[in-house]
């Protein structure tokens, strides 16, 4: 069975100071995985694919990564309009169906 | 840019009685998926349905729940018969292939 697991659970930040969430994962083989965004009352929002390892894809302050057993998401200078719950999720071969991690909720206060 | 649409976006309803879930996924997107996020837990799956039919589910997509696409544009969740375990969010999405866009939710309350 797919697993996905997010650290840390919450994290707090300055404006201005950077930081990487963590997302570990165990598929039978690996479609993709996915980054989202989702804030407080609303669906998750959409914010990277990784499909191989080695991959980083960029979008303004945020960087992802990915290794054969994990995904970092790389925070640098945030704002406050930053603070959101991430989101990581694993598309397995096997399955349509995406698996999702408990979420890491970042704070950045001015 | 296209987005997925769902309504109400507050549902209450009391137990035992049917409750529909409304969403108009993205137009050319032709993967459809419902998903649950229980107050402070996980996003989590329940049924994806492609080519008219359900093609996976999970354990939690009981007799108690069905999908259907009426028309060509509309995806609805039924539940049957509700129990207050099913209060929850519960977000429709679509895709072309990966990843998922999903709606802003419809808030699941049952008393």
């Amino acid at each position: 069975e797919d697993q996905v697991t997010q650290s840390p659970e919450a994290l707090r930040l300055q404006e201005g100071e950077s930081s990487s969430l963590n997302c570990s994962y165990t598929v039978s083989g690996l479609r993709g995985l996915f980054w989202y965004r989702q804030d407080p009352g609303k669906g998750p929002e959409f914010l990277f694919t990784l499909y191989s390892a080695g991959e980083e894809k960029e979008k303004e302050r945020l960087k992802a990564t990915l290794t054969k057993k994990e995904s970092f998401l790389h925070i640098t200078a945030p704002k406050p309009e930053d603070s959101a719950t991430y989101l990581c999720a694993v598309q397995d071969t096997n399955a349509g169906k995406s698996t999702f991690g408990d979420g890491t909720t970042l704070t950045v206060k001015p | 840019e296209p987005e997925v649409t769902q309504t109400p976006s507050h549902q209450v309803t009391q137990m035992g009685q049917e409750v529909i879930l409304r969403c108009v996924p993205i137009s050319n997107h032709l993967y459809f998926y419902w998903y649950r996020q229980i107050l402070g837990q996980k996003v989590e799956f329940l049924v994806s349905f492609y080519n008219n039919e359900i093609s996976e589910k999970s354990e939690i997509f009981d007799d108690q729940f069905s999908v259907e696409r009426p028309d060509g544009s509309n995806f609805t969740l039924k539940i049957r018969s509700t129990k207050l375990e099913d209060s929850a969010m519960y977000f429709c999405a679509s895709s072309a292939e990966r990843p998922l866009h999903f709606g802003n939710g419809t808030r699941l309350t049952v008393t």
